[in-house]
């Protein structure tokens, strides 16, 4: 089971690039990496997912080296709405094992 | 809106008494997950069902039960409820949970559970 590691908390400031990098040294051939978004009180909510190398979307970008031990994922320019946590989370493929999600990153976005 | 309904959204409630929390995927998912998230704490796993099969199992107390029917909506069921239990349960639902698992989750907006 490939347990995540991420800062419990970052702090930005509106427009800036944000890298949040996940650890996950014991991610198996079959399994995904996947970042969630969750504000207060609510549930959260998927933002991108990737295997190995780059994956952009609308939304954010996810790096991953080949040795795919870890991930870091990038919120270009950031707004203060982009304040909530982020969640790394390694996904089997077979979908065989629970979806397990860590205690993730604060990220506070001041003006 | 991410498609996936819980009702009540709120519920209070006293120590010992039993409570059904219920969840109705979005059309087409397959998969329903319940997590629990307690006051500023992380998500906790505790039960995923695949096309009406428990599929996944996480530290879900023996006090907790949950089911999902042939309509593929799915019901928790916690029981002899303690004041710990007070928290947030989550459902989300996915396409599949099966062999071509993706990961994306789609949540609900959760029931408040709160037990006096």
């Amino acid at each position: 089971l490939a347990k995540t590691t991420q800062p419990i908390s970052m702090d930005s400031y509106e427009g800036q690039e944000v890298n949040i990098t996940c650890s996950h040294n014991n991610i198996a051939t079959n399994d995904y990496i996947t970042w969630y978004q969750q504000f207060p009180s609510q549930g959260p909510r998927f933002i991108i997912q990737g295997y190995k190398t780059k994956v952009t979307n609308e939304v954010a970008s996810l790096f991953i080296p080949a040795d795919r031990k870890s991930s870091t994922l990038s919120l270009p320019r950031v707004s203060l709405s982009d304040t909530a946590v982020y969640y790394c989370l390694v996904v089997e493929h077979t979908g065989r094992r629970a979806l397990t999600f860590g205690s993730g990153t604060r990220l506070q976005v001041q003006p | 809106d991410s498609g996936v309904t819980q009702t009540p959204k709120h519920l209070i409630t006293a120590t010992g008494q039993r409570v059904t929390l219920r969840c109705s995927p979005r059309s087409g998912d397959l998969s329903v997950y319940w997590y629990q998230q307690s006051l500023d704490q992380g998500l906790q796993f505790l039960i995923q069902y695949y096309n009406g099969e428990e599929r996944a199992k996480g530290n879900i107390l023996e006090r907790f039960s949950a089911q999902q029917f042939p309509d593929l909506h799915s019901e928790l069921n916690l029981s002899s409820l303690e004041l710990g239990d007070s928290a947030l349960y989550f459902c989300a639902s996915s396409v599949s949970g099966g062999p071509a698992n993706t990961g994306e989750l789609f949540f609900g907006e959760g029931s408040r559970l709160t037990v006096l």
